[in-house]
């Protein structure tokens, strides 16, 4: 069945330092994938998206590519601020009704 | 924007009551899905509703049912609460087209079983 895995956290980096978090999927056919973001005490909130392999997604300086050829959804950042500290969920979705697929979400610590 | 409300952020209750968790969204979406997000284990789909009055198991719906009579609104009930069942519950909504941004989350209920 489908399914989403990201790098385990937390994961602590200063400000201004690049971030990565890793996302690799298994689907059984051509999904969107997506990343979303939880701020403390809140729900998920959309960050970006890709609908077909080699879209790009970007948001708020965030990026990731859809890569069919590795199965790969990457997030980075070139510059993290402390606000970008968060909980980071890949998903992907496919099929009828719009089912999404989450990862265990990957928590960012920067600190000043 | 889209809406999506929940009935209550915190929410404490005993062991055996029935419990109610609402959920309203103001943009006219088709789907409705409720999830519990469990530390480790990420979110997990309980229910979702695709139609008024139309339903769909999750990965992990024993315990648990939900109601849509209306298209705005999708209720997710314990029928007997458990101590096991202490968790954040997120509902979300869609459109059917994912062009339309994918899913739109509520703040979430943090229920609390005693």
């Amino acid at each position: 069945g489908d399914s989403v895995t990201q790098m385990e956290g937390p994961v602590t980096l200063s400000e201004e330092a690049f971030l990565t978090i890793n996302c690799t999927y298994t689907a059984t056919g051509y999904p969107s994938l997506f990343w979303y973001v939880q701020y403390p005490g809140e729900g998920l909130q959309l960050l970006l998206k890709a609908t077909k392999a080699d879209d790009k997604g970007s948001n708020k300086g965030f990026e990731a590519t859809y890569r069919k050829e590795t199965t790969s959804f990457h997030l980075e950042k070139g510059s993290v601020q402390v606000s970008d500290s968060a909980v980071y969920f890949c998903a992907l979705s496919e099929g009828n009704f719009n089912k999404f697929y989450f990862g265990s979400g990957t928590k960012l610590n920067v600190k000043p | 924007d889209v809406k999506v409300t929940q009935s209550s952020r915190y929410l404490v209750k005993r062991t055996g009551e029935k419990v109610f968790l609402e959920c309203v969204q103001d943009m006219d979406h088709e789907n409705m899905f409720w999830y519990r997000q469990d530390p480790g284990l990420g979110l997990r789909l309980i229910y979702f509703s695709y139609d008024v009055k139309m339903k769909e198991k999750g990965d992990i719906p024993e315990g648990y049912s939900v109601s849509r009579e209306k298209k705005e609104r999708f209720s997710l009930i314990l029928e007997s609460a458990s101590t096991n069942q202490t968790s954040m519950y997120l509902c979300a909504s869609s459109l059917n087209n994912l062009a339309g941004g994918g899913q739109f989350f509520g703040p979430g209920t943090r229920l609390t079983v005693l």
